[in-house]
C-alpha cells in the first residue's frame, strides 16, 4: 500500500516570498512522485514529476522539487511567488501495485499568494 | 503533454434522470482510465479503473450499478451516474494513462454535476 501525507492544509505566502509545500509518502516498493496543480473549478496540470535519476527536478512556471528517498519526502519550492500561483496543490506517487501504477493523492495544499 | 478531454463541464440534471460524463484522450491511445471524485476543498477519491476492452475495476465503497464506467475504445471512456440524486453532486475527473508502468496520467478538465 502507498499513501501520501501534505502536512500543510494551507499555505499562505506574500508575493516575491518564497514558498515550500511538504509532501511524504510511504510505500512498500519503488515509488514515482508528481506534483499537480488544479486552479478552481478546473482538472490538474502537471508540474513535475520524479521517475529516476536527479533528485532534484524542476517544473514549469519556475516550480522545482527535491527527492529524498531517506526521508520519504518530495517538497515543492519556488523562490519567488506570484498571486497567479495561487492554487490547489496536490502530491502524488505512483509505484507497482499489482503492475498496474495506480496513483494516490494527497489532499491537497492551498497555496494563497497575498499582495 | 498529451490532452485528454471531458465533457461537458457543467452538467445539471433532475433527481432521478441519468448523466452521461466523456472523457476522450486526443492525441494517444490510453489503455488505462481513472475516474476521480472530488469533494469540496477535497483530495481525489479514486472511484474506478478501466481499461480498454474490459470491464472497470471499482474502488471499495463505490457502487458499481450506480456509476457505470465504459472503456469501449482506446481513446474513450465513459462515466454514467445512474439514477442521479443531490448527494451525487460532485466534480468527476477522469485521467488517462498511454500505457502500464513509469508514465504519469493525464487528467480531463472535470465535470462539475449539480442534481437538483
Amino acid at each position: 500500500a502507498q499513501s501520501v501525507t501534505q502536512l500543510d492544509s494551507q499555505v499562505p505566502v506574500f508575493e516575491e516570498a518564497p514558498v515550500e509545500l511538504r509532501c511524504n509518502y510511504s510505500s512498500s516498493v519503488s515509488v514515482y512522485l508528481f506534483w499537480y496543480v488544479q486552479y478552481p473549478n478546473q482538472g490538474l496540470q502537471l508540474l513535475l514529476k520524479y521517475l529516476s535519476g536527479s533528485t532534484l527536478v524542476k517544473g514549469i512556471n519556475g516550480f522545482e522539487a527535491e527527492f529524498n528517498k531517506s526521508q520519504t519526502s518530495f517538497h515543492l519550492r519556488k523562490p519567488s511567488v506570484h498571486i497567479s500561483d495561487t492554487a490547489e496543490y496536490f502530491c502524488a506517487v505512483s509505484g507497482a501495485s499489482g503492475g498496474s501504477y495506480i496513483p494516490t493523492f494527497g489532499r491537497g495544499t492551498s497555496l494563497i499568494v497575498h499582495p | 503533454g498529451a490532452v485528454v478531454s471531458q465533457h461537458p463541464s457543467r452538467v445539471i440534471c433532475k433527481s432521478g434522470t441519468s448523466v452521461k460524463i466523456e472523457c476522450r484522450s486526443l492525441d494517444f491511445q490510453a489503455t488505462t482510465m481513472f475516474w476521480y471524485r472530488q469533494f469540496p476543498k477535497q483530495s481525489l477519491m479514486l472511484m474506478a479503473t478501466s481499461n480498454e476492452g474490459s470491464k472497470a475495476t471499482y474502488e471499495q465503497g463505490v457502487e458499481k450499478d450506480k456509476f457505470l464506467i465504459n472503456h469501449a475504445s482506446l481513446t474513450l471512456s465513459t462515466l454514467t451516474v445512474t439514477s442521479a440524486h443531490p448527494e451525487d453532486s460532485s466534480f468527476y475527473i477522469c485521467s488517462a494513462r498511454a500505457s502500464t508502468g513509469r508514465t504519469e496520467a493525464f487528467f480531463g478538465q472535470g465535470t462539475r454535476l449539480t442534481v437538483v
